[in-house]
């Protein structure tokens, strides 16, 4: 029952690095979604994504970019990072959007990403 | 502005006490959801309440969606250890929106 796996778990970067997030489900959900989580803060969503092929943004889509190739991956980018994107970054699933099917949402365990 | 509220931020109490932790909104939802979060894991949905004044129990924990939809409430009775952790509301304003997360709650059950 892997339901929702992120690599890597932790990871270090330095100013202006680039880095790739993954994220995994083998549910077969249709929506995926990456969000950030800073203390205060509650949840953030920075992109998301109603299938394979499709993105779009969320509430703080600046400085990442995404991609959908699978079905089953959703990946997270950083082109240069800054130091404002340290944080917790949690990838979630489901089976439909917001409340249509009432269904919840699936989280992976975060990678925590610290920028020096 | 947040849309969803959540209070109080932080909490600690001792255990077998009981609790009532809030969330609320200006804005009318079509559904909330109440997830548990607990340190270095991903939020566990604990319950999704869709009618206006519904009432929820998941054993000691009761869940209720306020009769105008704009809030709700999770109260614990007999408060334990392993009910530490942080509680999210989410909800969305539409059916096919995307959920919005409120802050949470942090709880901490002393032993």
């Amino acid at each position: 029952n892997a339901g929702v796996t992120q690599t890597p778990k932790f990871r270090v970067l330095k100013t202006g690095q680039s880095m790739t997030l993954l994220c995994a489900q083998d549910m077969n959900h249709e929506y995926m979604y990456w969000y950030r989580q800073d203390p205060g803060m509650g949840l953030r969503l920075i992109h998301y994504s109603v299938g394979e092929g499709t993105t779009a943004k969320g509430e703080v889509p600046d400085g990442y970019n995404v991609s959908r190739l699978k079905k089953q991956n959703f990946l997270l980018g950083l082109e240069s990072a800054a130091p404002s994107q340290t944080s917790v970054y949690f990838c979630a699933s489901s089976i439909g959007q917001g409340l249509r099917s009432n269904q919840p949402q699936h989280f992976g365990d975060g990678t925590r990403l610290s920028i020096l | 502005t947040q849309l969803l509220e959540q209070s109080p931020q932080f909490l600690s109490i001792q255990e077998g006490e009981n609790l009532t932790v809030y969330c609320n909104s200006s804005s009318v939802f079509s559904s909330l959801q109440w997830y548990r979060q607990e340190p270095g894991e991903g939020p566990v949905l604990l319950v999704t309440v869709v009618t206006g004044g519904e009432v929820k129990k998941l054993k000691r924990l009761t869940f209720q969606f306020g009769d105008a939809r704009k809030d709700s409430s999770l109260h614990i009775t007999a408060a334990q250890p392993g009910d530490t952790g942080l509680y999210l509301c989410a909800g969305a304003l539409n059916r096919d929106d995307k959920i919005i997360f409120g802050k949470g709650t942090r709880l901490h059950i002393l032993p």
